[in-house]
């Protein structure tokens, strides 16, 4: 079946460095890929998407490429910031009629000043 | 932007007793969706509606899970006899014709069994 594997955390960064969090997936057929973000106390927010091979999604300067060759989607931002701590989750979305997401067991960041 | 609403946003309840979360979703939508999230734990995939009935369920959602769409507006979880390990978020999604894009998911319900 499907499924997600992204990378243990957590992940502690100083304000302005460099992220990369790790996500690699197996699927049948071709699926959609997708980060979310879950804020403390809050629900799921999309926060990217990428839907076909080579596509990049991008948003808030996060940016992440869907690497079929790879099988990988590997979420990047360049500088974080204190208000991007918060648990990232990869997901992958099956076709079919039923478009289940399945997700990884998410990375929590913790970003300090 | 259209929200996917849900109530109440925390329920506590004692063990054995029937809950029912509810769920608004975006009112153009087609699919419906459960998921939970078990603390600390990764978002699992309970049930998909789609057409008035059930399109697919996980291995987690036993008889003791069911779903309705009783008026065309909300979408209920109800767990009938609900136990310890029922403790989670519960996260309803919707989804429009394109889901395969993705979907919108409400801020949850946390359930509490004591």
């Amino acid at each position: 079946g499907d499924s997600v594997t992204q990378m243990e955390g957590p992940v502690t960064l100083s304000e302005e460095a460099f992220l990369t969090i790790n996500c690699t997936y197996t699927a049948t057929g071709y699926p959609s890929l997708f980060w979310y973000v879950q804020y403390p106390g809050e629900g799921l927010q999309l926060l990217l998407k990428a839907t076909k091979a080579d596509d990049k999604g991008s948003n808030k300067g996060f940016e992440a490429t869907y690497r079929k060759e790879t099988t990988s989607f590997h979420l990047e931002k360049g500088s974080v910031q204190v208000s991007d701590s918060a648990v990232y989750f990869c997901a992958l979305l099956s076709g079919g009629s039923n478009y289940k997401l399945t997700f990884g067991k998410g990375t929590l960041l913790t970003v300090n000043p | 932007e259209p929200e996917v609403t849900q109530t109440p946003s925390h329920q506590v309840t004692q063990m054995g007793q029937e809950v029912i979360l509810r769920c608004v979703p975006i009112s153009n939508h087609l699919y419906f969706y459960w998921y939970r999230q078990i603390l600390g734990q990764k978002v699992e995939f309970l049930v998909s509606f789609y057409n008035n009935e059930i399109s697919e369920k996980s291995e987690i959602f036993d008889d003791q899970f069911s779903v309705e769409r009783p008026d065309g507006s909300n979408f209920t979880l109800k767990i009938r006899s609900t136990k310890l390990e029922d403790s989670a978020m519960y996260f309803c999604a919707s989804g429009g014709v394109s889901s395969y894009y993705g979907y919108t998911f409400g801020s949850g319900t946390r359930l509490t069994v004591v």
